[in-house]
């Protein structure tokens, strides 16, 4: 069973920084939060990840609370490209480790 | 980050028939992983693919039913054997990349419909 506990859909106007809340509880010391979309009839992207520290990339931004029992992923500048199923997943960062999906966040962008 | 491609990218079969999807990577890999994603749901791993030994499947795969090959660092297939209409989804295929936080990347799926 996944580890996470997301919303399980938002909407976001365009040109809105999209916010999107993952609750993961049980998170334990070695484990990393990860995110990926999965765009419409395409394979998950990856986007983003981190331990305790806050992360960003060209993409997004990666805010992990203090007790990093929750985080969220903000899209800066949504764009409709932006519209996806967002999944967030606790994952020990480590070689082979699988990927657990829950139902993910679907995410739309309304023009 | 690796560039996956897959073959077929969509295909539709008769039950009983078997079909092999092919996992192409454009560098070495150390893992390749299969998932599956039925109609509206999210992606379940089916096993693990490693170089030069059996793959390892997850708890309600079996290797009769997803045989698995992975010849080459490059490359992997999966077969899909004895399809039913409940083997309908899309297979994808993933590799993770050690260079740096073991994040992985997804082919662009098979979308298999057996009828």
């Amino acid at each position: 069973d996944a580890k996470t506990t997301q919303p399980p859909s938002m909407d976001c106007a365009e040109g809105r920084a999209a916010n999107l809340p993952c609750n993961h509880s049980t998170i334990s010391g070695n484990e990393y939060v990860y995110w990926y979309r999965q765009i419409h009839s395409q394979g998950p992207q990856y986007i983003i990840h981190g331990l305790k520290n806050n992360e960003t990339n060209e993409m997004a931004s990666l805010i992990i609370t203090e007790d990093r029992k929750s985080s969220t992923l903000i899209l800066p500048h949504a764009t409709l490209r932006d519209t996806a199923v967002y999944y967030c997943i606790v994952n020990e960062g480590q070689g082979a480790q699988k990927l657990v999906f829950g139902q993910g966040t679907r995410l739309t962008i309304n023009p | 980050s690796a560039v996956i491609s897959q073959k077929p990218s969509r295909d539709i079969c008769q039950r009983g028939t078997s079909l092999t999807i092919q996992c192409q990577v454009d560098s070495q890999v150390t893992m390749m992983f299969w998932y599956r994603q039925q109609p509206g749901q999210s992606l379940t791993l089916i096993a693990t693919a490693n170089q030069g030994s059996e793959a390892t499947y997850e708890s309600g795969f079996v290797i009769d039913k997803f045989p698995i090959s992975r010849p080459n660092l490059t490359f992997s297939t999966l077969t899909v054997s004895n399809m039913s209409p409940e083997d309908s989804s899309i297979y994808l295929c993933s590799v993770e990349d050690l260079g740096q936080g073991y994040e992985q990347y997804f082919g662009p799926g098979t979308r298999l419909t057996v009828t």
